[in-house]
């Protein structure tokens, strides 16, 4: 299995609403991603989660609440969205190899968010 | 910023010639990567090039990075319609391989 897998594809939620993203992933990766896009913009770095713990942070609004559960699965909780958080949320999966320095991320097909 | 800068941000070629895209980047790196994208969907791993290499081939892909002006160039050649897509080049830092850092992104259209 060489996927990494996120549900749902498209999310329609209010502002008051309550709703999760999940990615999930059997390569056996240690290192979890979570990136936001904007529309012909960059994917933007949030979360990196490394053997299960979060390592990086990228200063995200508390609205945005990450899950690693186990080594295959990452969630992404959103809670009082606001409109301008409408984006494709990508999830991605890496094996670290140090001793090289390499890190090849394997990403998933995204989740599109609106929020009205 | 650490991001990338691309160069141009979009271009348009016929089928069956070549496109070349530039990535410059500010700060010292442990490797440069190249991803691909087709419209609205997730980003493709397509190459990568360690620091101190500074030439490598993948099929019809040619990549050079030129350390000391901070800059790789992404050579596509004998294009397809297929090729259409955004090309992002990700740099990965020294000191924080953990984190990579995509670029603005070229976006390619390869007329049939």
């Amino acid at each position: 299995d060489t996927e990494v897998t996120q549900t749902p594809k498209h999310l329609v939620m209010g502002m008051t609403n309550k709703k999760s993203l999940k990615c999930e992933q059997h390569m056996g990766h240690r290192a979890m991603y979570w990136y936001k896009q904007k529309a012909k913009k960059p994917p933007e770095l949030m979360f990196v989660y490394s053997y299960e713990k979060l390592s990086i942070n990228e200063s995200v609004p508390s609205r945005f609440s990450p899950e690693c559960p186990n080594s295959s699965l990452l969630n992404l909780h959103l809670h009082a969205l606001q409109p301008e958080d409408s984006a494709l949320y990508l999830c991605a999966s890496s094996q670290m190899t140090w001793s090289t320095g390499a890190n090849v991320l394997t990403f998933g097909a995204g989740s599109r968010l609106t929020v009205l | 910023s650490q991001q990338g800068e691309e160069d141009p941000q979009a271009l348009s070629i016929q089928e069956g010639e070549n496109a070349t895209m530039n990535c410059s980047y500010k700060t010292s790196i442990n490797n440069l990567q190249w991803y691909r994208q087709n419209s609205g969907r997730g980003l493709v791993h397509l190459i990568l090039i360690r620091s101190n290499e500074r030439e490598k081939h993948s099929g019809r892909l040619r990549v050079t990075l030129d350390t000391s002006k901070k800059s790789s160039s992404l050579l596509i050649t004998a294009s397809r319609a297929a090729d259409t897509a955004s090309y992002f080049c990700a740099t990965s830092f020294q000191g924080g391989s953990e984190k990579l850092v995509f670029g603005k992104g070229t976006k390619l259209t390869v007329n049939p």
